[in-house]
């Protein structure tokens, strides 16, 4: 069975601040395909990231890094020098080659004030 | 490229009303997914297509049905609904099993 787990439920910090957020996944596929999804409080999903299961490289994407690691199956996604416009609830999700579709977490919602 | 497109917007229903969800796409994607998103939840798999005239059940099917007859479009159609219908439903689809899905901008019911 698959499985995403986001521990942290709401996430507030200050404007500038660094921020981590956590995901955790289960699967026992060898092949595996993990996402970050934002969901703005406009309300559309918007997706940010899609890593593989035989890439291990850190990805940065300006302000946005992400650290992928099998050995703790973790996916972490960290926003440097927070920004208000990064305001939103933030998706972790799985897939795999047998499932059809994604398996998300329950998402984390993320505060940043000026 | 539209994207993934969804009807109506926003919906209130009576209980035991009918209705269909519209989801079309321009991508020429061969999965489609549906989802529904209630507070605390994330977003749980309704139905899903794998092309045209293929589909079958996710995690919540009860209550609802879906067909897939074109590429383009994946409807989704609640039968009698009910208040525990009340949520959000975003329309997905992707290229391939491994792709990244692109998701319609939501449809928010209201089943009172």
């Amino acid at each position: 069975a698959q499985k995403v787990t986001q521990a942290q439920t709401e996430i507030s910090v200050v404007e500038k601040e660094d921020v981590t957020l956590d995901c955790v996944y289960e699967t026992r596929d060898t092949t595996y395909y993990l996402f970050w999804y934002k969901q703005p409080p406009s309300g559309e999903l918007v997706f940010l990231i899609r890593r593989n299961s035989f890439d291990e490289q850190n990805e940065i994407s300006g302000r946005y890094s992400w650290n992928f690691q099998k050995s703790t199956s973790s996916f972490n996604f960290t926003i440097t020098a927070s920004q208000v416009v990064d305001s939103a609830v933030y998706f972790c999700a799985l897939r795999t080659p047998s499932g059809y579709a994604l398996n998300f977490g329950k998402g984390t919602s993320l505060l940043v004030t000026p | 490229n539209a994207g993934v497109t969804q009807t109506p917007k926003f919906q209130v229903l009576k209980t035991g009303q009918s209705m269909t969800l519209q989801c079309a796409q321009d991508m020429n994607h061969e999965y489609m997914s549906w989802y529904r998103q209630d507070p605390g939840m994330g977003l749980r798999l309704i139905h899903y297509s794998v092309g045209a005239g293929i589909t079958d059940q996710g995690e919540v099917p009860n209550g609802y049905n879906v067909s897939r007859s074109t590429t383009e479009d994946f409807p989704l159609r609640l039968l009698s609904a009910a208040p525990s219908q009340t949520s959000v439903y975003f329309c997905a689809s992707s290229r391939t099993r491994s792709d990244e899905q692109f998701f319609g901008p939501g449809t928010r019911l209201t089943v009172l």
